[in-house]
């Protein structure tokens, strides 16, 4: 079975662009997550959705936003990108009924992101 | 809200020695617990979870990890580190009713000598 699939693996963006981050989950994963992983802030939640509506969000500004299709996969979007969204951005799937509980997350490999 | 420490940034180790990785957490209830393992330039793998009964529990890879309730720890071990162990490890927490929105502490580089 394919794993998670985030593309593309690289990007470099200049400060004021916005950039689309794309996941796709295991197959008959409903859940997809996005988190950010940077040096000074550690690995942070962004957003999840289930069913193609957003179940939870981090503490990220109006930037950030996420949305997921019917079949499964997701996209991030960041706007107006700024120098300290650098980073490595991490898709996690699961099959996602119960939560965290009752279906482990899988990760897939990230979208580096490079703002300059 | 919850939060996860992770007390040693880095930790070096040689090869087939005992290895414990330390993890905090703060939070009102018992939450589930998880302790993930990150390679250079891949995601993260799952290496166990708790979620209640029984404390300590076994992962994948010769892991093993006790959760003690009084202590609010989740430490990670393993009996006799190999050279492939070195990574990153991260400890993290979820809650009830939050989805798979996980709480990360910061992480614990593990070098491995030779």
């Amino acid at each position: 079975k394919a794993g998670v699939t985030q593309t593309p693996r690289y990007l470099i963006k200049t400060r004021g662009q916005q950039v689309t981050l794309s996941c796709s989950p295991i197959s008959g994963h409903r859940s997809v997550s996005w988190y950010q992983q940077t040096p000074g802030q550690g690995l942070q939640f962004l957003f999840e959705y289930f069913s193609e509506t957003q179940r939870n969000k981090g503490n990220f500004p109006g930037r950030f936003s996420g949305r997921q299709f019917s079949n499964s996969r997701s996209e991030m979007n960041v706007s107006t990108l700024e120098l300290g969204d650098s980073a490595l951005y991490l898709c996690a799937s699961s099959l996602g009924g119960g939560g965290a509980r009752n279906s482990p997350l899988h990760f897939g490999n990230g979208t580096r992101l490079t703002v300059t | 809200a919850q939060s996860v420490t992770q007390p040693d940034i880095h930790i070096t180790v040689s090869e087939g020695a005992s290895l414990e990785l330390r993890c905090n957490y703060s939070y009102g209830a018992t939450p589930y617990l998880f302790w993930y393992v990150q390679s250079p330039g891949q995601g993260l793998q799952l290496l166990l979870k708790y979620f209640s009964g029984d404390t300590l529990v076994q992962g994948i890879k010769g892991f093993e990890a006790e959760f003690k309730r009084s202590q609010s720890s989740f430490n990670l071990r393993k009996p006799s580190v190999h050279w492939s162990d070195a990574a990153e490890y991260f400890c993290a927490v979820a809650v009830p009713n939050a989805g798979n929105m996980l709480t990360f502490g910061g992480g614990t580089r593990l070098m491995v000598k030779p």
